[in-house]
């Protein structure tokens, strides 16, 4: 158990629907990303956050949107979902070892797929 | 935006053979981690890298952060089945904000 928690693990839906995905990060941890794996592709950044506030965005559709609450957990919304948002979504967080250092430690991942 | 550049794409090898992959940037880094995932898992960190030079052993793996902070490698010695996985490498750059950079991975098969 890396103590970054994602829920839902599976989900299925439909185009057009709209999803929300949730993360709770490792306890102290004060930023989380999220990142989208399609089928054997590599891990695409969306989008972080730190203590609540946006911090980078990256190839994030409009469609898709976060936010990370007071108590620091993240939902990551998808919306008007494609056939080609199925993939694998995960949560990150971080938390600052000094001098800029980082570890990222990941959740479980939460697999959605679009009928 | 940056570029990391993971080779090879993928490996088969025999059991308990060594395994050797590694990754180069377009521009310097301040860290280097090497993650393992299994299919449909998240990523486990392997190993982090923090200083230009620095070569850090966990178990039968061994990392390096290169001279020019441009790279990156990774030593698996004496391979087993459950090395069986896809490496990611990861680098932090400090020109955007201390943001992170995946390479594409190595998906590594071990054969029995």
């Amino acid at each position: 158990d890396s103590g970054v928690t994602q829920t839902p693990k599976h989900l299925i839906t439909a185009t057009g629907q709209r999803v929300t995905l949730r993360c709770s990060p490792r306890s102290g941890d004060l930023s989380v990303y999220w990142y989208q794996q399609s089928l054997d592709q590599g891990l695409q950044f969306l989008i972080q956050y730190y203590n609540g506030e946006e911090r980078a965005k990256g190839n994030i559709l409009e469609r898709f949107s976060a936010q990370q609450f007071p108590d620091l957990h993240s939902e990551l919304n998808l919306s008007s979902l494609e056939l080609g948002d199925s993939a694998l979504y995960f949560c990150a967080s971080s938390v600052p070892l000094g001098a800029g250092a980082n570890v990222l430690t990941f959740g479980a991942g939460s697999r959605l797929t679009v009928l | 935006g940056q570029q990391l550049n993971q080779s090879p794409q993928s490996m088969f090898i025999q059991e308990g053979e060594d395994v050797s992959m590694n990754c180069t940037s377009s521009s310097i880094f301040n860290t280097w981690l090497w993650y393992k995932q299994d299919p449909g898992e998240g990523p486990v960190l392997l190993i982090a890298l923090y200083k230009a030079g620095e070569l850090t052993s966990n178990g039968r793996l061994t990392a390096q952060f290169g001279i020019t902070r441009k790279d990156s490698f990774l030593n698996i010695s004496a391979s087993i089945p459950s090395d069986v996985g896809i490496y990611f490498c990861a680098g932090q750059s400090p020109d955007t904000g201390n943001q992170f950079y995946f390479g594409t991975g190595t998906s590594l098969t071990v054969i029995p």
